[in-house]
């Protein structure tokens, strides 16, 4: 089986700018979540979608957003980029809960 | 709210060394516990798990026994390869949710 997929894999964006990071989940899966990581916050959760809604969501603002599509894939945007937007942008996947979270390789984004 | 406190590292060791990396929760209720591994320039892979109080899981000479007087999840492994550098997560999951929270990491560098 393939693993998770994300596209793309590295991106740099001027601030101001919006940017769309997407995610195929393994096939079958149909819990897709994503994860900011950066160097001072560590890991954090954004948020989770399961049969295209929204379950579940972190503590970030508003610009950022994501949705699913019928076909599990994912796609999270970020408005109005910041600085501080630069990170590894992670997307897991599941079968559902409690099953277990499987990565993909993450999207860096760098803000400049 | 959940919270995981790893050991700060980065931790040094020759190959062949005893590997200990600390980690403590905080949650309610009863989490499931994990380790992920992060190879540089990927994604996390997960490591082993644990679910109830006493498991203790296990992967490729990894070991994790869940505390729950303790409140703790501490990873070993007897004897450490140069293969084995790489940053380790503790993360838990709440009951019922797909979420994790993770500590900050740990590196981990082995040395021939």
């Amino acid at each position: 089986k393939a693993g998770v997929t994300q596209t793309p894999r590295y991106l740099i964006k001027t601030r101001g700018q919006q940017v769309t990071l997407s995610c195929s989940p393994i096939s079958g899966h149909r819990s897709v979540s994503w994860y900011q990581q950066t160097p001072g916050q560590g890991l954090q959760f954004l948020f989770e979608y399961f049969s295209e809604t929204q379950r579940n969501k972190g503590n970030f603002p508003g610009r950022f957003s994501g949705r699913q599509f019928s076909n599990s894939r994912s796609e999270m945007n970020v408005s109005t980029l910041e600085l501080g937007d630069s990170a590894l942008y992670l997307c897991a996947s599941s079968i559902d809960r409690p099953y277990e979270q499987y990565f993909g390789p993450g999207t860096r984004l760098t803000v400049t | 709210g959940d919270s995981v406190t790893q050991m700060e590292g980065p931790v040094t060791l020759s190959e062949e060394a005893f590997l200990t990396i600390n980690c403590t929760y905080t949650a309610t209720g009863y989490p499931s516990l994990f380790w992920y591994v992060q190879y540089p320039g990927e994604g996390l892979q997960l490591l082993l798990k644990a679910t109830k109080a006493d498991d203790k899981g296990s992967n490729k000479g990894f070991e994790a026994t869940y505390r729950k007087e303790t409140t703790s999840f501490h990873l070993e492994k007897g004897s450490v390869q140069v293969s084995d550098s790489a940053v380790y997560f503790c993360a838990l999951r709440t009951t019922g949710y797909s979420t994790l929270t993770f500590g900050k990491g740990t590196m981990l560098l082995v040395s021939p």
